[in-house]
């Protein structure tokens, strides 16, 4: 069966330093990734999805980063972080197929302080 | 551009009386909708969709959906509520005329069962 995989859970950042978040997806081949930020526990925002290796379509300009170094693996990254950056991260996939749900990893809760 | 709408921040229900929370949908085409619901610093569990076929859905946890093309909406339904059926709850559409397939969220909807 196919897990999602999401780290680190918790993670409380200093303005300025840089950010690396690592999702993988095991159990499938080629999916569709994504990454989405929510803030306040509330709406979703696309920030990133990849279709493939070296694939990566932004959704919002702004201060982060998407990197697809492998077919299951997705990278969301920062060289320097804004206080607005904090937020609840979600790494998400998907198959290519338009009648498939997306599966979501356990998401990173980011604080910028 | 494809959209779904969930128009109440926030629903109360006592336990044991039925529960519906709200979705209208806006799409170029034939809608690809989904439902999940979110458990607080948790990731969105899939609850159920529509693709096409019978216009109620059942998935997940005693949940279903009703979907009406007419007033384009999907709404989520249980018939019993339970306090552990309090979360948040997304409904989605699936993003199929830009190539991208991409999920577009609703802002969410927060469901209280009171005991």
């Amino acid at each position: 069966s196919q897990t999602i995989h999401q780290w680190p859970a918790t993670l409380v950042q200093p303005v300025g330093s840089p950010l690396s978040l690592e999702c993988t997806v095991e159990g499938t081949s080629n999916p569709n990734l994504y990454w989405y930020r929510q803030a306040a526990g509330r709406g979703l925002q696309l920030l990133f999805y990849s279709v493939g290796i070296g694939q990566i379509s932004s959704e919002v300009p702004q201060n982060l980063s998407a990197s697809r170094p492998q077919d299951r693996q997705f990278i969301l990254s920062s060289k320097k972080l804004l206080l607005s950056d904090s937020g609840f991260y979600l790494c998400a996939w998907s198959v290519g197929r338009l009648d498939t749900e997306a599966f979501f990893g356990q998401g990173t809760r980011l604080t910028v302080v | 551009a494809q959209s779904v709408a969930q128009p109440e921040d926030q629903v109360n229900v006592a336990e044991g009386n039925p529960l519906t929370v709200k979705c209208t949908y806006s799409v170029s085409g034939n809608p690809y909708l989904f439902w999940y619901v979110q458990y607080p610093n948790r990731g969105l569990q899939f609850l159920l969709k529509y693709i096409t076929g019978d216009n109620l859905v059942k998935g997940s946890y005693g949940f279903e959906a009703e979907f009406n093309k007419s007033q384009t909406s999907f709404h989520l339904k249980k018939p019993s509520a339970l306090v552990s059926d309090s979360a948040l709850y997304f409904c989605a559409v699936r993003d199929i005329t830009s190539g991208t397939y991409k999920y577009i969220f609703g802002t969410g909807t927060r469901l209280k069962v009171l005991a």
